[in-house]
């Protein structure tokens, strides 16, 4: 089946950890991408990636990193430096990036 | 200011009680306008996407419609499985291709 695939779907971290979000696709897609969702809020823009080895930056960059070394992979690492990681992220890409967007199912971070 | 505004935040219905939901967007060049489904704890589920002002798509009891400042997302004799967040998203010239997402809108159906 084609699609994107994130894991783990909850991820729990100690304050101060830096952790690591997987995102995979097997659909041949150029764009990939990184939202962060918190409730009442709209889908926000942390990094995305237009082809391998490159990627920009989105709104809310600050305290994630990201690496696109393969066409197939984009994961994102949140650092300790990002003040406020509890939240839910997801993983899209596009066959170019003026086509839609197909999701993951997302993994939801929880800091303890 | 909110580039992208959906409205009703929320919505209830009876099963068979046909509305609509509302996506307004103040960008120019659009490039794109995108309806998405997301059923909780879950990813966004493409819907449909709209290019132009007067383009129309159907899917089932959906029907999506744009004009040049706002998209429609109606909803015929709704179940109580459509019951879902409905997010909006626009690509414009300033966006670098990059999805600009509302904050959608929960629609309850209830049987």
């Amino acid at each position: 089946d084609g699609g994107i695939t994130q894991s783990p779907k909850y991820l729990f971290r100690k304050e101060g950890q830096n952790v690591t979000l997987s995102c995979e696709q097997n659909l041949n897609h150029d764009a990939m991408y990184w939202y962060r969702q918190d409730p009442g809020q709209g889908l926000r823009l942390i990094y995305y990636s237009q082809i391998v080895n490159d990627f920009q930056k989105g709104d809310i960059a600050e305290g994630y990193s990201v690496s696109r070394e393969k066409k197939e992979s984009f994961p994102l690492t949140v650092t300790s430096a990002q003040k406020n990681p509890t939240a839910f992220y997801l993983c899209a890409s596009s066959m170019t990036s003026g086509t839609e967007a197909f999701f993951g199912q997302g993994t939801r971070l929880t800091v303890v | 200011e909110d580039q992208v505004t959906q409205s009703p935040e929320a919505l209830r219905l009876q099963e068979g009680e046909s509305s609509s939901l509302n996506c307004s967007y103040t960008v120019s060049g659009l490039r794109g306008l995108f309806w998405y489904r997301q059923d909780p704890g879950k990813g966004p589920e493409f819907l449909f996407t709209l290019y132009s002002a007067g383009e129309e798509k159907e899917k089932e009891r959906l029907k999506a419609t744009l004009t040049k400042k706002e998209s429609f997302l109606h909803i015929t004799a709704p179940k109580p499985e459509d019951s879902a967040t409905y997010l909006c998203a626009v690509r414009y010239g300033g966006s670098q291709g990059n999805l600009i997402f509302g904050k959608g809108t929960k629609l309850s159906v209830k049987p």
